[in-house]
């Protein structure tokens, strides 16, 4: 398996476009979390999803933000408009429930600068 | 919700000596307790983890311990090497069926040789 697969690995856009950031989770797994990661505010967990279904997006910072799930093998992060401060490092993770232990596998993370 | 402490933010330590990293928890129903380890400029990977039925668990170096009833758990890492600096992120998980977790502040750790 190739693991967690992130696209784009950087992205560098202006202030004020849309950006979106994609994630191919791990075959099989049920479970899709999307963090955002800042010196100052560290790890932060935006939103996860259960077999395609938002269970908590309360880390989502504003309305700006959005994040889909069409299918067990794709998801997405939109940033509409993008503005200086959302400029992270943006990491998606999977896991599954089936288990013994409650691992998330990380991608490679977006590096995301907004000028 | 869950709140994770992490201390101290910061660590260095000459090589062969111990390094111990700190975590409390606000959540009384957590059980899980994983910690990961990130490189510079790598994801984040698990490196062990502990569940509430569990004192302590040891995988060579390194070792968890955990105390329920104060609410802390901590990383131990003996025999530290220089492949061991990186930023050490402890976090915590509720009870139930949500695989959601909240990860500390983390602690970067330097090693010198």
């Amino acid at each position: 398996d190739a693991g967690v697969i992130q696209s784009p690995r950087h992205e560098v856009t202006e202030m004020g476009q849309e950006v979106t950031l994609r994630c191919k989770p791990i075959s099989g797994h049920d479970y899709l979390f999307w963090y955002r990661q800042t010196m100052m505010r560290g790890l932060e967990l935006l939103i996860y999803f259960n077999n395609n279904v938002p269970i908590d997006d309360s880390g989502m910072p504003e309305d700006r933000f959005s994040a889909k799930m069409p299918n067990a093998s794709f998801s997405t992060l939109k940033i509409q408009p993008s503005e200086p401060r959302d400029s992270a490092v943006y990491f998606c993770a999977s896991g599954t429930s089936g288990a013994l232990r409650n691992e998330q596998f990380f991608g490679p993370g977006t590096r995301l600068t907004v000028l | 919700g869950e709140n994770v402490e992490q201390h101290p933010s910061t660590l260095s330590v000459q090589e062969g000596d111990s390094a111990v990293i700190k975590c409390t928890y606000s959540d009384s129903a957590s059980n899980y307790f994983p910690w990961y380890k990130q490189e510079l400029g790598k994801r984040p990977q698990l490196i062990i983890d502990i569940r509430s039925n569990v004192g302590e668990k040891k995988d060579q170096r390194i070792a968890v311990t955990l105390n329920k009833t104060a609410k802390h758990f901590s990383l131990h890492i003996t025999e530290t090497q220089p492949e061991d600096s990186a930023v050490y992120f402890c976090a915590a998980r509720n009870s139930g069926g949500y695989q959601k977790v909240t990860f500390g502040t983390g602690t970067k750790l330097q090693v010198i040789p």
